[in-house]
């Protein structure tokens, strides 16, 4: 089980915004930089969010990061179909002293 | 931008040694850190450890720290990930990936911030 908790799935129709959710603890989300990542059916990961907010170039603005307490959120606005595959979110652990993921969350595009 | 190609699928049985590797292209392999990163079959993502090719620093997972190997050969822009002695519980899909320029280290550790993949190298343990 791991130290971040998600929900194993979420949903929206083309054009909804949906948020996923990523909540961990003081020794992690807490004090450090959470990291998104987004794996589409078969493929590599792809970095979404780095440093809680912060976009790679080619990575369009749809996508965005926030971060409160324990707790750190991924939104995606106008959601396309494309956009269905797993979602993870990254930190690191002071305590395991690790980059631990959590469990991630299967978008579905309805 | 960058590319980083893994080394073809593996099926290995228990107790063989083994090492993949990734090899970049199209940018300066030893200035940036290499991490990898496993899969298991349906399962999410674990942060295995890091290398940096331009002096083999290297960060480990306490998870896999004296399972696996990394190294690297900046000569020919080639990082790898070793096994001595697989186990079944091996098998899994092993990513490399390049950190951003610019990374920064949180603790001492490069930051998980992966934005050149590699293909992937599955990796299948049987008897």
């Amino acid at each position: 089980q791991s130290v971040l908790t998600q929900a194993p799935s979420a949903s929206g129709t083309p054009g909804q915004r949906v948020t996923i959710s990523c909540s961990g603890s003081s020794s992690n989300i807490e004090t450090n930089y959470i990291y998104w990542y987004q794996q589409l059916p078969g493929t590599a990961p792809r970095l979404l969010i780095y440093r809680n907010s912060q976009r790679p170039s080619g990575v369009p603005d749809r996508f965005s990061g926030s971060k409160s307490g324990t707790s750190a959120s991924l939104a995606i606005s106008g959601l396309r179909s494309e956009d269905e595959a797993d979602y993870y979110c990254v930190v690191w652990d002071d305590s395991l002293s690790v980059w631990v993921f959590g469990g991630g969350t299967k978008l579905t595009v309805l | 931008e960058g590319q980083l190609e893994q080394s073809t699928a593996e099926v290995k049985k228990p107790g063989e040694s083994l090492k993949i590797s990734c090899k970049g292209s199209g940018f300066t392999f030893g200035n940036y850190w290499i991490g990898w990163v496993r899969q298991m079959p349906g399962r999410g993502l674990e942060w295995m450890g890091i290398i940096y090719p331009g002096d083999s620093d290297t960060a480990y997972s306490p998870s896999f720290q004296g399972q696996v190997t990394i190294s690297a050969d900046k000569s020919i822009s080639t990082a790898y990930l070793q096994w001595r002695s697989l186990n079944v519980s091996d098998s899994a899909m092993y990513y490399c990936a390049r950190q951003i320029s610019g990374a920064i280290t949180i603790f001492g550790v490069p930051e998980i911030a992966f934005d050149v993949w590699g293909q992937g190298t599955m990796v299948t343990v049987s008897s």
